[in-house]
């Protein structure tokens, strides 16, 4: 139990197009799920944490325009890169949390290169 | 600020022995503390937990020694199979409301290299 997915699982696009990734919770609702960013040899950084019906709550320095989160159901939500950039590529990953709240399991990742 | 360190960037160890993999934290608001483990372009796999309420938990042959008074945890391996090479990070949550709940702080991250 406690399987998240990602798609896609990598995505090259043009700089200045925007870019979707989802991420579901396969075998149980999330009421929580978050999503970070890592950075080559780096450690996960937080971007934003996201309540199902509810906006999300974006860490300090994350622009929430830039990076728009839709939790539309206990077991999706999907992370948008607008307008992206080159320093956007980056290693996403989405995160999900059970009722339980501590543990969180994350996905696989989403591979995101902008030329 | 580095509210979660894992001081040692990299462990190298033989099939068989120990692994000891370390992480320190600074906020005693922490009450709850994981490890993960992450290959490369993969996401984190859950591995073991523990509470503030308890300094040892284990999970066959990991175990998580918790040490509040020095804000130390601990991250055994025994015995160690070459298949356990991996990155791993040590995260710590903490039971404040509001925006903190549920969050977790990672450290850099360990890579641990089992040689057969």
């Amino acid at each position: 139990g406690a399987v998240v997915s990602q798609h896609p699982s990598w995505v090259i696009c043009k700089s200045g197009t925007s870019v979707k990734i989802e991420c579901r919770s396969l075998d149980f609702q999330a009421t929580t799920m978050f999503w970070y960013r890592q950075f080559p040899k780096q450690s996960l950084m937080l971007m934003a944490t996201s309540n199902e019906g509810s906006k999300a709550t974006y860490e300090q320095g994350v622009e929430k325009d830039k990076f728009l989160i839709n939790h539309a159901s206990l077991t999706l939500s999907t992370l948008t890169v607008t307008s992206a950039h080159p320093e956007d590529s980056s290693f996403y990953i989405c995160s999900a949390t059970r009722t339980s709240r501590n543990t969180q399991y994350f996905g696989p990742g989403t591979r995101l290169t902008v030329l | 600020d580095q509210q979660v360190k894992q001081n040692s960037p990299s462990l190298s160890v033989q099939e068989g022995r120990i692994s000891i993999l370390n992480c320190d934290y600074t906020n005693s608001m922490f009450d709850y503390f994981l490890w993960y483990k992450k290959y490369p372009a993969e996401g984190p796999t859950f591995l073991i937990s523990i509470s503030s309420i308890k300094d040892k938990n284990e999970d066959g042959r990991f175990t998580v020694f918790l040490n509040k008074s020095a804000k130390h945890l601990s991250l055994h391996i025994v015995p160690s199979q070459p298949g356990d090479s991996a990155v791993y990070f040590c995260a710590a949550s903490t039971n404040a409301g509001g925006t903190s709940y549920g969050k977790l702080t990672f450290g850099q991250g360990t890579i641990l290299t089992v040689h057969p």
